[in-house]
């Protein structure tokens, strides 16, 4: 079965740092992987996906993510952080058959 | 486009109470998908449907129900509310078991 592990429950960081957020996955072979992002309140909204092919995609909100194959993970990564990307981070994979499985959640946030 | 919507937005019920959680989605898709959302532990999917008809169990289904009699619309229900089944509830859809799902903005129940 599927699973994934975002290690990091809490991180912190200031505006305009760089921002890396982890996510590891459990699966046979190569899965499609996602990152969803969800303000406070809100519900949760697609940042980047991967299916196959180039291994860094590239997302809304400036946000990019490196699937890399040896390390079973699926890292986030954005250059420099602003305060609106405040929120809780979810990595989630499909690894077939009708079901999406998602990390816990990192919870994101802006020092000024 | 609406997207994905859902109503109620908050509902308080007390224990042993029935409600219904209604989401619906003007995007045609197939699959659409019902998810609780507790601190710490990510989503959890409760119930999901392949086609306007279908339903099937997800990871968490005990205590809830589900019917898709329109492709349009997923109804959730509880029918004796526990206050375990205090939660936000996310509605999700999407073309096809493993593309992107897009979100409601959830229901927060709260069962005293």
């Amino acid at each position: 079965a599927q699973s994934v592990t975002q290690p990091d429950i809490h991180i912190t960081v200031s505006e305009g740092a760089s921002l890396e957020l982890r996510c590891n996955y459990s699966y046979g072979a190569t899965p499609y992987l996602f990152w969803y992002v969800q303000s406070p309140g809100q519900g949760l909204q697609l940042l980047l996906k991967y299916f196959s092919g180039d291994t860094l995609v590239q997302g809304i909100k400036g946000f990019e993510a490196e699937f890399k194959r040896s390390q079973s993970s699926f890292n986030l990564r954005k250059p420099s952080v602003h305060w609106s990307d405040a929120a809780e981070y979810f990595c989630a994979v499909w690894g077939g058959g009708n079901k999406l499985t998602f990390g816990t959640g990192t919870q994101l946030k802006v020092e000024l | 486009n609406a997207g994905v919507t859902q109503t109620p937005k908050f509902r308080v019920l007390k224990t042993g109470q029935s409600m219904t959680l209604l989401c619906a989605q003007d995007m045609n898709h197939e699959y659409m998908y019902w998810y609780r959302q507790d601190p710490g532990m990510g989503l959890r999917l409760i119930h999901y449907s392949v086609g306007e008809g279908t339903t099937a169990k997800g990871e968490v289904p005990d205590g809830y129900n589900v019917s898709r009699l329109k492709k349009q619309n997923f109804l959730l229900g509880l029918e004796s509310a526990a206050p375990s089944q205090t939660s936000v509830y996310f509605c999700a859809s999407s073309y096809s078991s493993g593309s992107e799902q897009y979100f409601g903005p959830g229901t927060r129940l709260t069962v005293t």
